[in-house]
């Protein structure tokens, strides 16, 4: 299995809405990622996990709020988002040895 | 991470070879250098990686200078498919940030 896995493919909510972004792997990798990617921009790095705790976080806004429950499994919650914050998400995991990123194809956020 | 440098875009007729270019004259002694690619609206894919020898596989080769401040991926033949941007970065192995620049819109013209 070389797959990772995003749900959900599109999301809509509303600036006062809860929701959450999901991201799986099982190639057992100790690293995973999130990246915003904003129209025709390349993708920006949001955040690390290394070996389930948090080794990087790129000055996000705490409205967006990630949670990594085991090695498999990232989560991405989201709360009170602005309409800019809309964008195509994604998730990333990778092996130390090679360091290769494996992507997710992206969760779709649109911010009403 | 070394900052690297690339073309905006690049035309390739399709059945030629695509050379793109990239500078990454900061490089530390422990990064590789990473090549990626992304279809639109698709998450990015990973193409081949090098630290200082020329690599190949089932999609590409990595040329890579001898002092490591440039390299070139090399798709052998362009197909319409492998229209995409591509991206050029210089990291560690190690669990650490990997930046995208902006890289090279890359299209296949029949």
């Amino acid at each position: 299995d070389t797959e990772v896995t995003q749900t959900p493919k599109h999301l809509v909510m509303g600036m006062t809405n809860k929701k959450s972004l999901k991201c799986e792997q099982h190639m057992g990798h100790r690293a995973m990622y999130w990246y915003k990617q904003k129209a025709k921009k390349p993708p920006e790095l949001m955040f690390v996990y290394s070996y389930e705790k948090l080794s990087i976080n790129e000055s996000v806004p705490s409205r967006f709020s990630p949670e990594c429950p085991n090695s498999s499994l990232l989560n991405l919650h989201l709360h009170a988002l602005q309409p800019e914050d809309s964008a195509l998400y994604l998730c990333a995991s990778s092996q130390r040895n090679t360091g290769e990123l494996f992507f997710g194809e992206g969760s779709r956020l649109t911010v009403l | 991470d070394a900052k690297t440098t690339q073309p905006p875009s690049m035309d390739c007729a399709e059945g030629r070879a695509a050379n793109l270019p990239c500078n990454h004259s900061t490089i530390s002694g422990n990064e590789y250098v990473y090549w990626y690619r992304q279809i639109h609206s698709q998450g990015p894919q990973y193409i081949i990686h090098g630290l200082k020898n020329n690599e190949t596989n089932e999609m590409a080769s990595l040329i890579i200078t001898e002092d490591r401040k440039s390299s070139t991926l090399i798709l052998p033949h362009a197909t319409l498919r492998d229209t995409a941007v591509y991206y050029c970065i210089a990291s560690k192995t190690s669990y650490d940030k990997v930046i995208f620049g902006p890289g090279t819109s890359l299209s296949v013209i029949p």
